[in-house]
């Protein structure tokens, strides 16, 4: 069984441009959720979509959207970048939201790089 | 709003010698709690869970990790530390249906001499 994927693995881009993070969840999986991996900040939830929707949100400008398409992949996206978004990205997924416990499986990651 | 605290940024110890990292969490109902292993440049991967079932729960490379309400810790430990145990460890926690985020500690990093 694959796992979760991310594209790309790694990306540069400048400040002010905008950036687009790709995720496949596992096969089956509704849920995709994607946090924030910057040095000296820990690791950060930054968003929650199930079937499509946006569930919830953690403590990050609105700069950071995305959305989650009708096969259940997902895409990040971050407008004017800013120096301190360079961090890892991590994408997870999970078989379902509410009433079972919250197994998430990872992916890889992609490294943002803002120059 | 849940808080992990991992202590210890940094844990070393002998090949052989136990593992012992330490996770406490502020809920005071028992959440969700995980054990996350990460490689470098690698993402997560689930090394146990506690799910209200068993206080003592077995994960895979031989860890485990025991659940205390009374001190609020999800310890993990394993008897005996190979070198392919140096990594980060991240301990997290998930609320029941609060949303189902995943808050994490800060992460230990363990380190394994010969």
């Amino acid at each position: 069984e694959a796992g979760v994927t991310q594209s790309p693995t790694h990306l540069i881009k400048t400040r002010g441009q905008q950036a687009t993070l790709r995720c496949s969840p596992i096969s089956g999986h509704t849920s995709v959720y994607w946090y924030q991996q910057a040095l000296g900040l820990g690791l950060q939830f930054l968003l929650w979509y199930d079937e499509g929707e946006e569930r919830n949100r953690g403590n990050f400008p609105p700069r950071f959207s995305g959305r989650q398409f009708p096969n259940y992949s997902s895409e990040l996206n971050v407008n004017a970048l800013e120096l301190e978004d360079s961090a890892l990205y991590l994408c997870a997924s999970s078989f379902s939201p509410a009433g079972t416990y919250n197994e998430q499986f990872f992916g890889p990651g992609t490294r943002l790089t803002v120059l | 709003a849940q808080s992990v605290t991992q202590l210890g940024s940094h844990v070393s110890v002998s090949e052989g010698a136990l593992v012992l990292l330490r996770c406490n969490y502020s809920s005071s109902v028992p959440p969700y709690l995980f054990w996350y292993v990460q490689y470098p440049n690698q993402g997560l991967q689930l090394l146990l869970k506690y799910t209200s079932a068993a206080t003592l729960v077995k994960g895979i490379n031989g860890f485990e990790a025991e659940f205390k309400k009374s001190e609020t810790s999800f310890h993990l430990t394993k008897p005996s530390a190979h070198m392919s145990d140096a990594a980060e460890y991240f301990c997290a926690v998930s609320d029941h249906g609060a949303g189902n985020m995943l808050t994490f500690g800060g992460g230990t990093r363990l380190m394994v001499k010969p």
